[in-house]
């Protein structure tokens, strides 16, 4: 079956820190990797990685995927607490499997 | 602003009853994705429409169906409603096919309450 993991499922740091989310999955049909950010409302999109070793970045975030460990990381630096939020990991094709997200919590 | 809406926001009903879900694309997206987003279960996949058509299923009930009409809207209808149905639904839009290789954009959701 199907699964998408994410760790850890929670996370608290200070402002300042820097982060690393994981996500491994085993998935048939790959096809890609996508990371999104929820806050309250709708998870709004990150990146998406089809390619193993290529880093994508955006600002303080960056994220990478290895097709042959079945993983990608999402690192965020310099920690700001408007990056609190739940990071979701989605992967697959047509079917988007989602894993069960990390809650990060950045205090002041 | 994704740029995808649905409506309504919140919907409270009773076990046993039928609701309809609304959600319109952004303009030029041609794919619509329903997803359920419950405490206990995260975000899953239900199903997917492409031009009209039926791209995907993922862990959609029986008791569940969609549709997506010429204009590009969909509607999702959830009937025999059951307390565990209670979740927030999303519906998020492509502009092509390919779920995974296309950016999804998501709506706000409807928040429904099944008492």
């Amino acid at each position: 079956e199907d699964k998408v993991v994410q760790s850890p499922l929670s996370l608290v740091v200070h402002e300042g820190d820097t982060v690393t989310l994981n996500c491994s999955y085993e998935v048939t049909n790959f096809r890609s990797l996508l990371w999104y950010k929820q806050e309250k409302k709708a998870p709004t999109f990150l990146f998406m990685l089809t390619s193993s070793g290529i880093e994508k970045k955006s600002g303080r975030l960056s994220s990478i995927l290895d097709k042959k460990e079945l993983s990608s990381i999402l690192n965020i630096t310099a920690t700001q607490t408007g990056d609190s939020a739940i990071y979701l990991c989605a992967v697959g094709n047509n079917d988007m499997r989602f894993g069960a997200g990390t809650r990060l919590t950045v205090k002041p | 602003d994704s740029g995808v809406t649905q409506t309504p926001k919140h919907l409270i009903t009773a076990t046993g009853q039928r609701v309809t879900l609304r959600c319109s694309p952004r303009s030029g997206d041609l794919s619509v994705y329903w997803y359920q987003q419950s405490l206990d279960q995260g975000l899953q996949f239900l199903i997917q429409y492409y031009n009209g058509e039926e791209r995907a299923k993922g862990n959609i009930l029986e008791r569940f169906s969609a549709q997506q009409f010429p204009d590009l809207h969909s509607e999702l209808n959830l009937s025999s409603l059951e307390l565990g149905d209670s979740a927030l639904y999303f519906c998020a839009s492509s502009v092509a096919g390919g779920g995974g290789t296309d950016t999804q954009y998501f709506g706000p959701g409807t928040r429904l309450t099944v008492l």
